[in-house]
């Protein structure tokens, strides 16, 4: 079983619907982190949390909103999607304290596509 | 803003072929350097790192990484490359100052057999 995992793996929905996209972990990480995916632009971050009461935006927030219901679990919601938010969305988690490196841990992807 | 420069978007090689992917970043004090591969319909894997120490770093599958600070760069390099090398490959720089990671671009590797 996947260390971090993602659901649904695939989505394809219309402009203006809600969609709710989630991530769970095993690694026992405080922090993580949603990323989105666009060809030719890498990684960019979405929001991140390191801890179930700390969230915070990344780089492109607007238009998105997440929750940390657990430790192991981070959400993000898209409340009225919109055709550039089709995308390739990535969830990760990064280990603190002495052995923190900066190293993430990904999971294998959500694939979003607005019609 | 703090920034990663991948230079080559595509890289298309014959097997055997010899490897380098440029990767530069712009100045931010101490910094952690990875290069993450993501093989097709696959997420990201950690294909090395450097943090500090001998700035030549080995990964896995016979990659290998240079961390040159007076360049601000950190090329990713490979001998000779296999067919099974076909991906996108991601080079990420954490900014000690910071908490996250910044990516760059990416660079598509197609290995043809």
């Amino acid at each position: 079983d996947a260390d971090v995992t993602q659901t649904p793996r695939n989505r394809i929905t219309k402009t203006g619907k809600r969609i709710m996209l989630e991530c769970s972990q095993t690694k026992g990480h405080d922090r993580m982190y949603w990323y989105r995916q666009d060809p030719g632009l890498g990684l960019r971050l979405i929001y991140y949390s390191f801890d179930v009461k700390d969230i915070n935006k990344g780089e492109i927030s607007d238009g998105y909103s997440v929750s940390r219901q657990a430790q192991a679990k981070f959400s993000l919601s898209l409340e009225s999607a919109i055709p550039n938010q089709t995308a390739l969305y990535f969830c990760a988690t990064r280990e603190t304290g002495g052995a923190n490196t900066g190293e993430l841990f990904f999971g294998e992807g959500s694939r979003l596509t607005v019609l | 803003a703090q920034s990663v420069s991948q230079h080559n978007h595509h890289v298309i090689l014959s097997e055997a072929a010899s490897l380098e992917l440029g990767c530069n970043y712009s100045y931010g004090g101490t910094v952690n350097l990875f290069w993450y591969v993501q093989y097709p319909g696959q997420h990201l894997q950690l294909l090395l790192k450097y943090f500090s120490g001998d700035p030549l770093v080995k990964g896995i599958k016979g990659f290998e990484a240079e961390f040159i600070k007076s360049k601000f760069s950190f090329n990713l390099r490979k001998p000779s490359v296999q067919w099974s090398d076909t991906a996108e490959y991601f080079c990420a720089v954490k900014y000690n100052a910071g908490n996250m990671l910044t990516f760059g671009g990416g660079t598509r590797l197609m290995v043809k057999p």
